[in-house]
């Protein structure tokens, strides 16, 4: 089965330059989230779009932005960058309330 | 401070010994997931259990849920060294909020 699809893996920036990260949901998902794990930390939420609009906000950076496509795919912009910007990126994707979220395997940025 | 607080933040048991993780919200949800992740891999969603259920099952997992005490316990039966990895709860909360927030996690090692 198709689950969400996330590129790059892995992405080497320096500090003050912009990286953007894809994601592509599940077919028929209806939302799409942004996710960001630090080392040894647990998820935090960024962001999400329901239907190609933006649902939710978490803790995001003024310097973080982010859209969904008319193809449902989305992007994670990052302009910027900062050394603690460095984290491993996530995108889920889920079918509205009280279903699962299937996330992708995330993209690693390190930032030097 | 996070929605949802994990018990004990680490856990060591035997090959065949069970293992129970607990986690403790702040406010109201639609539903509990349990997700598990791999080192620097991605979240696997285990199981949902929705606010009026009480109790839930598959396969070697059991999770029950306290509304009253906002609370949940995840129990992983008759463990394999296969099942070392961090668990993470994650309340989905009420209202038209679409975002999961998740817990600090527990590091269960299983010896073989």
């Amino acid at each position: 089965a198709a689950g969400v699809i996330q590129s790059p893996r892995h992405l080497i920036k320096e500090k003050r330059e912009t990286a953007t990260l894809k994601c592509y949901p599940i077919p028929r998902h209806d939302t799409v989230y942004w996710y960001q794990q630090g080392p040894g930390q647990d998820p935090q939420f960024l962001i999400s779009f329901y239907e190609k609009m933006q649902s939710d906000k978490g803790s995001i950076p003024d310097r973080f932005s982010a859209q969904q496509f008319s193809d449902y795919h989305s992007e994670l912009n990052m302009s910027s960058l900062e050394l603690g910007d460095s984290a491993l990126y996530f995108c889920a994707s889920s079918l509205t309330f009280n279903y699962g979220y299937t996330f992708g395997s995330g993209t690693r940025l390190t930032v030097v | 401070s996070q929605q949802g607080e994990e018990d004990p933040q680490a856990l060591s048991i035997q090959e065949g010994e069970n293992a129970t993780m607990n986690c403790s919200y702040k406010t109201s949800i639609n539903n509990l997931q349990w997700y598990r992740q791999n080192s620097g891999r991605g979240l696997v969603h285990l199981i949902l259990i929705r606010s009026n259920e009480r109790e839930k099952h598959s396969g070697r997992l059991r999770v029950t849920l306290d509304t009253s005490k906002k609370s949940s316990s995840l129990l992983i039966t008759a463990s394999r060294a296969a099942d070392t990895a961090s668990y993470f709860c994650a309340t989905d909360p009420s209202g038209s909020a679409r975002q999961l927030t998740f817990g600090s996690g527990t590091q269960l090692t299983v010896l073989p």
